[in-house]
């Protein structure tokens, strides 16, 4: 089983901040993902990583950035919040057999 | 693209009571996720099905990957109030081994609430 970190779980900026989330997964996984997510509605694939050096935008067009230098490692950067990206971000990464194991995801507000 | 729905949306229960939802798609697929996810955290793998027709339990969960490989379905018995959540399914065109890069699809969400 995965273990799979996010920081922070929660975070209240103001708008044009530069932001970054992190995501770090200890089990090896080449595979890594980030999803955002509103309260109690359906998870939207926007970037993905299938290893170092490699990313790819997801299905739902997202203005945050990411970037895969190390396997463990695959932060998700804003360099301007706005109002419209207060939303749950959560991480994954996929192990053996396509399960993904998901981080416990960072809220974001931003005011 | 692929459409996937999961049904019901949302429901509520009496404490004991057995639970069933499901996913449907118009698409092929060779793996079939369910996960269940508590409020303010991320997503839970409970049970992953990677044959048509295959039926596999995980305590008082039990999932079914359709035989036209087109759904899947969850049942929960004797929910208990620990149950509420939103439970998620995640289809992939991939197999579970090997494979393309195929990324997983998430329904929805069937909420479930209990009445204790």
């Amino acid at each position: 089983e995965a273990d799979i970190y996010q920081t922070p779980r929660y975070l209240v900026i103001g708008t044009g901040k530069k932001i970054t989330l992190e995501c770090s997964q200890t089990m090896g996984h080449d595979k890594m993902y980030w999803y955002q997510q509103d309260p109690g509605m359906e998870l939207h694939l926007i970037h993905y990583s299938y290893g170092v050096n490699s990313t790819e935008k997801g299905d739902l067009s997202s203005e945050s950035t990411v970037s895969r230098i190390r396997t463990e490692h695959f932060p998700l950067t804003l360099e301007s919040a706005r109002p419209s990206h207060t939303s749950q971000y959560l991480c994954a990464s996929m192990g053996l057999a396509k399960t993904q194991y998901f981080g416990p995801g960072t809220r974001l507000l931003v005011l | 693209g692929q459409q996937l729905n999961q049904s019901p949306q949302s429901m509520f229960i009496q404490e004991g009571e057995d639970v069933s939802m499901n996913c449907t798609s118009s698409s092929i697929f060779n793996t079939w996720l369910w996960y269940k996810q508590d409020p303010g955290e991320g997503p839970v793998l409970l049970i992953a099905l990677y044959k048509a027709g295959e039926l596999t339990s995980n305590g008082r969960l039990t999932a079914q990957f359709g035989t036209t490989r087109k759904d899947s379905f969850l049942n929960i018995s004797a929910s208990i109030p620990s149950d509420v959540g939103i439970y998620f399914c995640a289809p992939s065109p991939d197999g579970g081994y090997g494979g393309s890069q195929g990324n997983l699809i998430f329904g929805k969400g069937t909420k479930l609430s209990v009445k204790p």
